[in-house]
Order: structure tokens, then C-alpha cells, then sequence
């Protein structure tokens, strides 16, 4: 089991530019969450999907942010156009849609917008 | 709002001794979850423990839960320099997936 996949390991970008963040979760894993963590702000969770339907999205942002879960072994979070405050460690992580079963995060995404 | 909250913010101990964290939540839970975070790296699942339960136990890790101060904490007996990491609180309130986070507790362990 390779654990939850994320792509890039570090990305640095231009305001203004977007940004595609990856995410594999494990096999058999039918939610899939994103998260953010800032030193101000901690973990924030973004939106999470449960079998590839998003669930619940409230915790993104605004309209620049945006993710599809277009089959259970792929996920996409895009941020366009991205700006600095943006900057942040973006984490995807899975669960097998059990009632009392933790998490797997993957490595995460360190994105710095200059 | 963060729905937990850890105290203390950081800690820091000698190798060999224990290391107590607690976590204070607002409304009612499913499950308590506890998480440790490398440097530079995912968080990883350490213990779960159900809103029935009052206590539980992973090898020198020690849970306990009261539902009624809605509190949690958890305690790394005989610690080790690896265990130096930050530690997160996280809640799954009842009829709802997601976990909420708190802010973590970091901890430092001198050798």
C-alpha cells in the first residue's frame, strides 16, 4: 500500500498564475478530504468528497478555488488565479467510509505564491 | 472556529518522562482522534476513541475521554527523542464525516 499520493511535493508559482495540486488516496478509501495548514490558522478543511461526490465545500475560500474528484483514484484542487495569501501546506487525506476509522494523509503540497 | 483546543501549546520534557497533552472541544462527538505531525511532513492517525468509551491504550500512548467536560488528553509514557513531533486533537461530530482540528501541542523531547 503506497499510502495517499500528492503531487507536487513543493510548488512556487507567480501571483496570478493557477496551480494544480494532485491527489491518489488509497484503494478502497471512499472519502477523500482536502485540507490547508498555516502557521495562523492551523488545519482548515476545504471540501471533502465522499464517493467522488463533493459533500461539503464550504471551507473553500472563495471562487479561485476549486477541486473535481473525476473517479475514486484521483483528485484535483486549482487555485486560478492564485495570489501570496495563498501560500500554505496543502494536505489531501483518505478514509475508508467506516464509522470509527481515522485518516491517511499523504505528504502534502508545500505551495508558495511570490 | 478550531473545535478543539490543546493545551499546552508546547511542551517540552526530558527522554523518560511522560507527556501529557489535553484537548477541549464545544459540541458533541461521534469520536476523538489524536494525530502526530513530523516536521515537514502528513499527520499520522495515533488512537481513536469513541464518545462511549473513557479510556484506551496503544502501546505507551494513553487516551482518555470525558464526554461530560467534553475533554480529552493524551499521555506518551517513558517518552523517546522520536516522539518529538507536534500532536493534534481532532473531533468527527455526530452526523458528520469531517474531522476538525485543534491547534496541536509541539513537543520537544531532550535526549
Amino acid at each position: 500500500d503506497a499510502g495517499v499520493i500528492q503531487s507536487p511535493r513543493h510548488e512556487v508559482t507567480e501571483m496570478g498564475q493557477e496551480v494544480t495540486l494532485r491527489c491518489k488516496p488509497i484503494s478502497g478509501h471512499n472519502s477523500l478530504f482536502w485540507y490547508r495548514q498555516t502557521m495562523m490558522r492551523g488545519l482548515e478543511l476545504l471540501i471533502y468528497f465522499n464517493n467522488n461526490v463533493p459533500i461539503d465545500d464550504s471551507g473553500m475560500p472563495e471562487d479561485r478555488f476549486s477541486a473535481k474528484m473525476p473517479n475514486a483514484s484521483f483528485s484535483t484542487l486549482k487555485i486560478q488565479p492564485s495570489e501570496p495569501r495563498d501560500s500554505a501546506v496543502y494536505f489531501c487525506a483518505s478514509r475508508r467510509d467506516r464509522r470509527f476509522y481515522g485518516y491517511t494523509f499523504g505528504s502534502g503540497t508545500r505551495l508558495t505564491v511570490v | 472556529s478550531q473545535q478543539g483546543e490543546e493545551d499546552p501549546q508546547a511542551l517540552s520534557i526530558q527522554e523518560g518522562e511522560n507527556a501529557t497533552m489535553n484537548c477541549s472541544y464545544k459540541t458533541s462527538i461521534n469520536n476523538l482522534q489524536w494525530y502526530r505531525q513530523n516536521s515537514g511532513r502528513g499527520l499520522v492517525h495515533l488512537i481513536l476513541i469513541r464518545s462511549n468509551e473513557r479510556e484506551k491504550h496503544s502501546g505507551r500512548l494513553r487516551v482518555t475521554l470525558d464526554t461530560s467536560k467534553k475533554s480529552s488528553s493524551l499521555l506518551i509514557t517513558a517518552s523517546r527523542a522520536a516522539d518529538t513531533a507536534s500532536y493534534f486533537c481532532a473531533t468527527q461530530i455526530q452526523g458528520a464525516q469531517k474531522l476538525v482540528f485543534g491547534q496541536g501541542t509541539r513537543l520537544t523531547i531532550n535526549p
